[in-house]
């Protein structure tokens, strides 16, 4: 069964660090993109950026770049999304997505989506 | 890159057809059919319905279709059953330095 499972909740202070993690299984990580979302609470969704595990070059989305970093530790199959001094205004639902398509070529097309990790950032 | 534009909601009776569309520009929507469509149920992840504008993947009604013209794409549910009461986005490529959209998020109320 084709799955990527994330890491759990998690509860932070303003000016924290926090990485999170989906890990995949059931298919090919390094041939498939990996994307990640933002859902701030009842609101809409938001690319945060891109990666293709073969070549591990993450394309941020503008709202993001310099605020996340996204990287993937591929003798695991394992995506991140890591924040190095977290704001109240990063309090949402993240989701990770596997591409559709098995192929360097982005389409845009997401199959596969973990369950979702909540952040909440409060001091 | 803004997001792509949706209505804020649509409505319809069981039985009836509906239609969500997705407005972007020739950047995005009008670049490719690169166009996907996503279902989501409060507090569950996405669903992808369609990809590349028209195509189902395995598993997924039929009362699910798309099109595009020019700039808009747009979500068909027919047959509209009380288990589509969801929010759906519309999502595309784009050829800016944004890899990829949503679209702002319809809700779907079955009334």
């Amino acid at each position: 069964e084709v799955q990527l499972v994330q890491s759990g909740a998690e509860v932070k202070k303003p000016g924290e660090s926090l990485k999170i993690s989906c890990k995949g299984s059931g298919y090919r990580f390094t041939s498939y993109w990996i994307g990640w979302v933002r859902q701030m609470p009842g609101k809409g969704l938001e690319w945060m950026g891109i990666m293709y595990p073969g070549d591990s070059d993450p394309r941020y989305s503008p709202s993001f770049q310099g605020q996340v970093t996204i990287s993937v530790d591929k003798s695991t199959s394992t995506a991140y999304v890591q924040w190095s001094s977290l704001k109240a205004s990063d309090t949402a639902m993240y989701f990770c997505a596997k591409s559709h398509y098995e192929s360097s070529g982005f389409r845009a097309a997401f199959d596969i989506w973990g369950q979702g990790t909540m952040v909440t950032v409060s001091s | 890159q803004s997001a792509l534009t949706q209505p804020a909601s649509v409505s319809g009776s069981p039985g009836q057809s509906i239609t969500i569309s997705c407005t972007g520009t020739s950047s995005d929507v009008g670049a490719y059919d690169y166009v996907s469509w996503y279902q989501q149920h409060p507090g569950r992840a996405p669903k992808l319905i369609l990809y590349d504008v028209s195509n189902r993947p395995s598993g997924v009604s039929n009362r699910f279709s798309g099109s595009k013209s020019g700039n808009t794409a747009s979500l068909t549910i027919s047959g509209l059953q009380a288990e589509d009461e969801a929010d759906y986005y519309c999502n595309s490529f784009t050829i800016t330095t944004t890899p990829t959209v949503f679209g702002t998020g319809t809700k779907v109320t079955v009334l």
